[in-house]
């Protein structure tokens, strides 16, 4: 079956644009995770979705950075006035159910390039 | 608050070598054990899980990992590699029992397999 896919694979923009990078879960999966993957370092969480509502946002770095799931199903990724430092690749992934230990599934990523 | 460390940034190996790869944690509370791979231009993939019962978890692709409480280490190993096993390799932990779903994850190992 499809997996997690995100939208677009690569995004350019320049210092102080906006960019919405989009999620589309595994069909049935009620858990979403955003990550994000700074060159050379392991992934780090930004936000959780359980259903619609964000469960825990503590990762996301600031007040620019801004994430929904309205239908519950697919996500999108906002990012306000971009800076150089948020060029990383932003991870999505997927889980059944509410637990820990559930296996995420992760999509291929968007690599996000500010200049 | 959980943290991941993984020692070696790099490991090259020659095919059909056996390796390992190591990975420690801290944590203040009980977490479940994860190793995760991501070959080039794919998104990351479990390789197993350490969730409770015999500390040796064995997972796809021939991998196995023991879980060491004392050492709070879980460290991933593979008899024999293949060069289809090059790709960056990382080690997460979550929390058990918690309503806080993320993962932690070490900064990875770039498992490099030589002819």
């Amino acid at each position: 079956g499809a997996g997690v896919s995100q939208t677009p694979s690569n995004k350019v923009t320049e210092k102080g644009k906006y960019v919405e990078l989009r999620c589309d879960p595994i069909s049935g999966h009620t858990a979403l995770y955003w990550y994000r993957q700074s060159l050379g370092q392991g992934p780090e969480f930004l936000i959780y979705f359980q259903g619609t509502g964000a469960a825990d946002d503590s990762g996301l770095p600031n007040d620019r950075f801004f994430a929904v799931r309205p239908e519950g199903s697919v996500s999108t990724l906002k990012i306000q006035r971009t800076e150089r430092g948020d060029s990383a690749v932003y991870l999505c992934a997927s889980s059944f159910g509410q637990a820990s230990y559930n296996e995420q599934f992760f999509g291929p990523g968007t690599r996000l390039t500010v200049l | 608050a959980q943290s991941v460390t993984q020692l070696d940034s790099q490991v090259p190996v020659f095919e059909e070598a056996p390796v390992e790869l190591r990975c420690n944690y801290s944590s203040s509370v009980s977490v479940y054990l994860f190793w995760y791979v991501q070959y080039p231009n794919q998104g990351l993939q479990l390789l197993l899980k350490y969730l409770s019962g015999s500390t040796l978890v064995k997972g796809i692709n021939g991998f196995e990992a023991e879980f060491n409480k004392s050492q709070t280490s879980f460290h991933l190993r593979k008899p024999s590699v293949h060069i289809s096993d090059t790709a960056e390799y990382f080690c997460a932990v979550s929390e058990r029992g918690g309503s806080n779903y993320k993962l932690t994850f070490g900064k990875g190992t770039l498992l490099t397999v030589n002819p």
